[in-house]
């Protein structure tokens, strides 16, 4: 079985400041790995995913992922933060290995950005 | 532009009143998925189409239903809803591992 966990309920970070949104996995294959956003009564927005290849994952927003096979983590980082970027993030993975196309969300990390 | 449009945005209606969200795409995606978030949870696989394939996941109740009559278009059917199926339901596409693409969503309230 596939699983997300996201160890934090709440990050909070002063503007201007990096930013770390932590999240482990667990998949009996290899993974797809993906951030999302949720800002209130709005779907899903895409940020980032890694599939294949670099470790390092650069995506929308100026936001990066780091796939680290041997922690099974993906904590999405941004190197200075924005009030805008206030929100709820999750995590999400699909194992490559059993065929099951959907996606299993973390538990999400709500983000808040201070002035 | 919207990629993939949920209608309608704010659904209310009554106990054990039947009610259909309706999702549809432009991008061609031959997977269509329907999931429940209750309070800013984490989204929950209701079921999902791979072409006109059904997949029902084990644990969603027999109350709901879907129908994707083309590409283009899938729908969930509520057959009696309950207050506990009060949230906001997530359309979501995707073409096999590409990342899953969402609508704005359909948040149903149940009086």
């Amino acid at each position: 079985a596939q699983s997300v966990a996201q160890p934090e309920d709440q990050v909070n970070v002063a503007e201007g400041n990096p930013l770390t949104v932590k999240c482990t996995y667990s998949v009996s294959g290899n993974p797809y790995l993906f951030w999302y956003v949720q800002y209130p009564n709005r779907g899903l927005q895409f940020l980032l995913k890694y599939i294949t290849g670099d470790n390092l994952v650069k995506g929308s927003y100026g936001f990066e992922a780091e796939f680290n096979k041997s922690q099974t983590s993906f904590h999405l980082k941004k190197p200075s933060a924005l009030v805008s970027d206030s929100a709820l993030y999750f995590c999400a993975v699909r194992d490559r290995g059993t065929g099951r196309r959907a996606l299993t969300f973390g538990s999400g990390t709500r983000l808040q950005v201070q002035p | 532009d919207a990629m993939v449009i949920q209608n309608p945005r704010y659904q209310v209606t009554q106990f054990g009143k039947p009610v259909t969200l309706s999702c549809s795409q432009t991008l061609n995606h031959n997977v269509m998925y329907w999931y429940q978030q209750k309070s800013s949870q984490a989204p929950k696989l209701l079921f999902h189409y791979y072409d006109k394939d059904f997949n029902n996941e084990a644990d969603t109740p027999d109350n709901f239903q879907s129908r994707r009559p083309n590409t283009s278009f899938c729908f969930l059917d509520i057959r009696s809803p309950g207050l506990g199926d009060a949230a906001m339901y997530l359309c979501a596409t995707s073409r096999d591992g590409a990342p899953q693409y969402f609508g704005a969503g359909t948040r149903l309230s149940v009086l």
